[in-house]
């Protein structure tokens, strides 16, 4: 099956500090990557969907600025937290589509815990 | 606008069965499927349903209702590994996925 890999999976450090978070798509190309963050006890939330090559497309109420979103190729999507802050502590997923689509629309990496203290 | 429901939370005994109800409202429909969640972990695919009726995978079956805007989640011979949140989840007209609060399922011996 399609395997996504998410690095890092776990960052500590000090509020202000930028994070960046890579996804990787192993074995297919993805013509579309998704970030989601999700906290504590509560359903995923898409922050963003980014195309390869273009600009991604922020959900309401996300700040591009604070998230930067770059999909610069067909397999590698990266999400950076800018001067993190303890409120951006949290769990980040991306996950992947396919071109070929089928079946299982997005691809899961193992996800990233942000923790800003 | 676009809804899904589903309980919040169920418990259920080990080696028995339990039903997950799934409804939902969105604009168009391209599949249903149905991800299960441990605490702390990114979702992994269960099922998937764009017909209507019954899809069986081993102790997991899940089926749908276009019309009625309905799926459920089956498991059956529960073990206490199943415990986790199932998440339903509806592919809309613009091929977006649009997910439920999930359902976390508590398996007690």
């Amino acid at each position: 099956g399609a395997v996504v890999s998410q690095h890092p999976s776990r960052v500590i450090c000090k509020s202000g500090t930028s994070v960046k978070i890579e996804c990787r798509s192993l074995d297919f190309q993805a013509t579309t990557m998704f970030w989601y963050r999700q906290f504590p006890k509560k359903s995923l939330m898409l922050m963003a969907t980014s195309n390869e090559g273009s600009k991604a497309t922020y959900e309401q109420g996300v700040e591009k600025d604070k998230f930067l979103i770059n999909h610069a190729s067909l397999t590698l999507s990266t999400l950076t937290v800018t001067s993190a802050h303890p409120e951006d502590s949290s769990f980040y997923i991306c996950s992947a589509s396919s071109l070929d689509g089928g079946s299982e629309p997005q691809h899961f990496g193992d996800g990233t815990r942000l923790s800003i203290l | 606008g676009q809804n899904i429901d589903q309980p919040t939370e169920m418990t259920a005994t080990e080696g028995a069965i339990v039903q997950i109800n799934c409804t939902y409202q969105t604009s168009g429909f391209n599949g249903l499927f149905w991800y299960q969640q441990h605490a702390g972990e990114a979702p992994t695919f269960l099922s998937y349903n764009v017909l209507d009726g019954l899809e069986e995978k081993g102790r997991f079956s899940s089926f749908l209702s276009r019309s009625k805007g309905y799926s459920y989640l089956l498991l059956k011979e529960l073990q206490m590994k199943d415990s986790a949140s199932y998440l339903c989840a509806v592919l809309d007209s613009n091929y977006q996925l649009i997910w439920g609060a999930g359902t976390k399922l508590i398996i007690k011996p």
